[in-house]
């Protein structure tokens, strides 16, 4: 099946700094990513839909100001979270469909998550 | 989209069948029903998903009532590897449409 890669799988930075998590498609091409936060032992929750060469669409209640998405090509996405806070510690998981297959059927791949913790 | 409501945990026996049932009474005629699941830190995984006939695929079965108000994931012969939390999900086929994940069944495979 399709895989999609993201770096790094973990990271650990300081309050009040910004960490860049990277999301790759890595053998097929993605216009729609999305990203997704997950906080121990709660479900996957929807952050935002990144849409390659157009601003991201958020969820309710998530700041696009302090979640910067970039989806400057067909299978790279970025997320920033800048200005991290402790409360920011989470799991954050991506995933992209297959852009060519037609009819929208085509299932979600889901990156491996990346872990960051905030100090 | 429509919400699913699943049972918070179930245990089976190693090399059993293991059915998970979801229920999804407010389904629309248009909406799929999809199964993800999820092993202990990871990303998701597809599994499978249908519209109203039955499907099968190398991991799974599903099974979708003709009313399409519930469905039941079936692995045939469950291994430890499959201890994870199982996502229903309904949603519209269409292309870009987001997945809407609710709290899951928690499966255990026990020896």
């Amino acid at each position: 099946g399709a895989v999609v890669s993201q770096h790094p799988s973990w990271v650990i930075c300081k309050s009040g700094t910004s960490v860049k998590i990277e999301c790759r498609s890595l053998d097929f091409q993605a216009t729609t990513m999305f990203w997704y936060r997950q906080f121990p032992k709660q479900s996957l929750m929807l952050m935002a839909t990144s849409n390659e060469g157009s601003k991201a669409t958020y969820e309710q209640g998530v700041e696009k100001d302090k979640f910067l998405i970039n989806h400057a090509s067909l299978t790279l996405s970025t997320l920033t979270v800048t200005s991290a806070h402790p409360e920011d510690s989470s799991f954050y998981i991506c995933s992209a469909r297959d852009s060519r297959l037609a009819g929208g059927l085509a299932e979600q791949y889901f990156g491996p998550g990346t872990r960051l913790t905030v100090t | 989209d429509a919400k699913t409501t699943q049972p918070t945990s179930m245990d089976c026996a190693e090399g059993r069948a293991a059915n998970l049932p979801c229920n999804h009474s407010t389904i629309s005629g248009n909406e799929y029903v999809y199964w993800y699941r999820q092993i202990h830190s990871q990303g998701p995984q597809y599994i499978i998903h249908g519209l109203k006939n039955n499907e099968t695929n190398e991991m799974a079965s599903l099974i979708i009532t003709e009313d399409r108000k519930s469905s039941t994931l079936i692995l045939p012969h469950a291994t430890l590897r499959d201890t994870a939390v199982y996502y229903c999900i309904v949603r519209v086929g269409s292309a870009g449409n987001k997945l809407t994940f609710g709290g899951g069944t928690r499966v255990l495979v026990k020896p």
